[in-house]
Order: structure tokens, then C-alpha cells, then sequence
């Protein structure tokens, strides 16, 4: 167990919908990574927030948004789903964004 | 032409043998090295993290950097059946972000 919890676990829903990932980093940590992997794209970085603050973003869609909350929990919201945005969304945490990252169990969305 | 290239495999060794994995890489700014492990559905755990060339062992495992020939790998010693996953090579570039950059991950399976 990693210390990373993310909710759902699975989630199915239909094109065109609005789903929310929620990501509770491990203690301490501040800064949160997602993640997505697909088959054919595999693990590729979306976007890293530290201590509240957007630090980067990678091939992060316009449709996808992220935040950062006070007490460092993290949602990714998925906006006017398609079908090729089926994939697992992983989060990952660090301390004072440090090297090495800690991957949650992550969420497995399938839309229909 | 991908930054980081691993032989998806797969590769299927007797339990007991001696695994190598390997990834190259074009981007010279990459500076931090990383191999996670990501058994089927679950999210991806850290291994090994390397920063200089040279080796690094911990246990069965030895991470392997060559920074001159932008080409890394990981041995595994005494192979178990339980090493079955797939192994995804990760690096960081240098600079404020961390995000990392994955390879596409080599499945493994070690035969009883």
C-alpha cells in the first residue's frame, strides 16, 4: 500500500457525461501528479499541482481540469466524455515535489 | 520517435534466472532514473530510483545507468514466479517539474 487512496475504483458512464476522480495524496506530501494510461498511449503525465498551485501540465486536454484543495486532495474532472478517454486514471504524490513518486491504486473509466 | 524506448517483450524466463530490462533515451535532460513495477490492474510501485551512472542493487535488484550511451537497465537476480508484471522504465528531466516520462513497459513472466 502506497498511502495514495483514490476513489472511485471504477467508474462507467456515457459519452458526452461529466465525471470526477478524487486523489488523497499519502501524509506530507505536497505535490500530486496525474496520470493517464491507455493501451495504445501508455502511463503519460496530464498535470502536477504543489501545495495548491498548478506546477505543470503535460497532454492534458481541454475537456480535463484538476485542482488542488486546501488540505492537498486533488480531483480531475473528465468533461463531455468520449469513447478514447476510457483508460485508467492513476495520481501519484511526492514530498516537496521530489523525484520519486508514490502511484495510488487508481481509477478505471469506462465510457460507453 | 518516442523519448524513451523499452522492448514491450513479452518475456517469459524459468523461475531462478537472471532478467534483464532495458530502456534507452533521447533526451539528454534527463537526469533521474526510475523503474516501477505494475502487477496487472493495480497501480504502478517503485523500485529502484538511480541518479548518476553506475549501479545501484537493492536486494535481488540492480538498476544500471549509462548516461553516455542514454541507456538503462534493470537486472533482476534469482527470479520468482511472484516477479510476474510488467516493468515500466520512468525518467525526470532537470528543471522546476518532475513529471515523469514512462516507457511503454516490458511484460514479464517467470515460469514455475
Amino acid at each position: 500500500d502506497s498511502g495514495v487512496t483514490q476513489t472511485p475504483k471504477h467508474l462507467i458512464t456515457a459519452t458526452g457525461q461529466r465525471v470526477t476522480l478524487r486523489c488523497s495524496p499519502r501524509s506530507g506530501d505536497l505535490s500530486v501528479y496525474w496520470y493517464q494510461q491507455s493501451l495504445d498511449q501508455g502511463l503519460q503525465f496530464l498535470i502536477q499541482y504543489y501545495n495548491g498551485e498548478e506546477r505543470a501540465k503535460g497532454n492534458i486536454l481541454e475537456r480535463f481540469s484538476a485542482q488542488q484543495f486546501p488540505d492537498l486532495h486533488s480531483e480531475l474532472n473528465l468533461s463531455s466524455l468520449e469513447l478514447g478517454d476510457s483508460a485508467l486514471y492513476f495520481c501519484a504524490s511526492s514530498v516537496n515535489g521530489q523525484e520519486t513518486q508514490y502511484f495510488g491504486p487508481g481509477t478505471r473509466l469506462l465510457v460507453l | 520517435q518516442k523519448e524513451v524506448e523499452q522492448d514491450p517483450g513479452p518475456l517469459s524466463v524459468p523461475e531462478g534466472a537472471i532478467v534483464s530490462l532495458n530502456c534507452t533515451y533521447s533526451n539528454s535532460a534527463f537526469q533521474y532514473f526510475m523503474w516501477y513495477r505494475q502487477y496487472s490492474r493495480k497501480g504502478p510501485e517503485l523500485l529502484m530510483y538511480t541518479y548518476s551512472s553506475g549501479n545501484k542493487e537493492d536486494g535481488r535488484f540492480t538498476a544500471q545507468v549509462d548516461k553516455s550511451s542514454k541507456y538503462i537497465s534493470l537486472f533482476i537476480r534469482d527470479s520468482q514466479p511472484s516477479d510476474s508484471a510488467t516493468y515500466l522504465c520512468a525518467m525526470i528531466s532537470s528543471g522546476s517539474a518532475r513529471q515523469l516520462t514512462f516507457g511503454s513497459g516490458t511484460q514479464l513472466t517467470v515460469l514455475p
